[in-house]
């Protein structure tokens, strides 16, 4: 059974910095597409950033530049380091495996989620 | 590539058909996932390529459509079909974008 568990959420001042983490298990991150996705409270989901197999990412029109996506395979786990963070990037943050399937991408599964809040 | 989905909720009784659309400003041709998200959970595949049922999930749900006008159903309405539905368009993977999501209560 895959397994996603995030961590590494809280609050934070704005222009602040976080790093996110997501332990995997039953799935080896390095052989996967591994995605960052959010919601803010109350509202719609939102995709963050992608990493492929092969190590290319991919961002977000709102988060490139201040979000930067990572894996540690040995640890078999994702991060995301946030920069200059804002109060709207406060959301729950969901760690989820890609499915990539002839050009088409769908997440599956998802972890439980994160929450930043970004407040002074 | 923007998303947009009708109605943005809904009640309905045990037993009711239900349909909700979901539209693209652009042609996805059937580059088209739907999710379900019950209330303090993370969402959950449905439904992808439009119309291919995810493994696990219930033969009450169908999807349909291509280009830019696409359907989510859910036939005989259950309580634990109260949740949030959301279409997700993977035609400009992996910038992918989501609809605002059509809420499903039970009357």
């Amino acid at each position: 059974e895959v397994q996603l568990v995030e961590s590494g959420g809280g609050l934070v001042r704005p222009g602040g910095s976080l790093r996110l983490s997501c332990a995997a298990s039953g799935v080896t991150v390095g052989d996967n597409y591994m995605s960052w996705l959010r919601q803010a409270p109350g509202k719609g989901l939102e995709w963050v950033s992608i990493i492929y197999k092969g190590g290319r990412t991919f961002y977000a029109d709102s988060v490139k530049g201040r979000f930067t996506i990572s894996r540690d395979t040995s640890k078999n786990s994702l991060h995301v380091q946030m920069n200059s963070l804002r109060a709207d990037d406060t959301a729950v943050y969901y760690c989820a495996r890609g499915r990539l399937v002839e050009g088409l991408l769908w997440f599956d599964p998802w972890g439980q989620g994160t929450l930043v809040t970004v407040s002074s | 590539i923007q998303m947009t989905q009708s109605p943005s909720s809904l009640s309905a009784s045990v037993g009711d058909r239900v349909t909700i659309t979901c539209r693209a400003n652009h042609s996805i041709s059937t580059y088209l996932n739907w999710y379900q998200q019950k209330p303090g959970k993370a969402p959950k595949p449905l439904i992808y390529g439009a119309t291919s049922l995810q493994s696990g999930v219930s033969s009450r749900f169908s999807g349909g459509g291509s280009g830019t006008d696409f359907t989510l159903t859910i036939d005989s309405l259950q309580p634990d079909d109260v949740a949030t539905y959301y279409c997700q368009q993977g035609y400009s993977s992996p910038l992918v974008t989501f609809g605002p999501g059509t809420k499903l209560e039970i009357k």
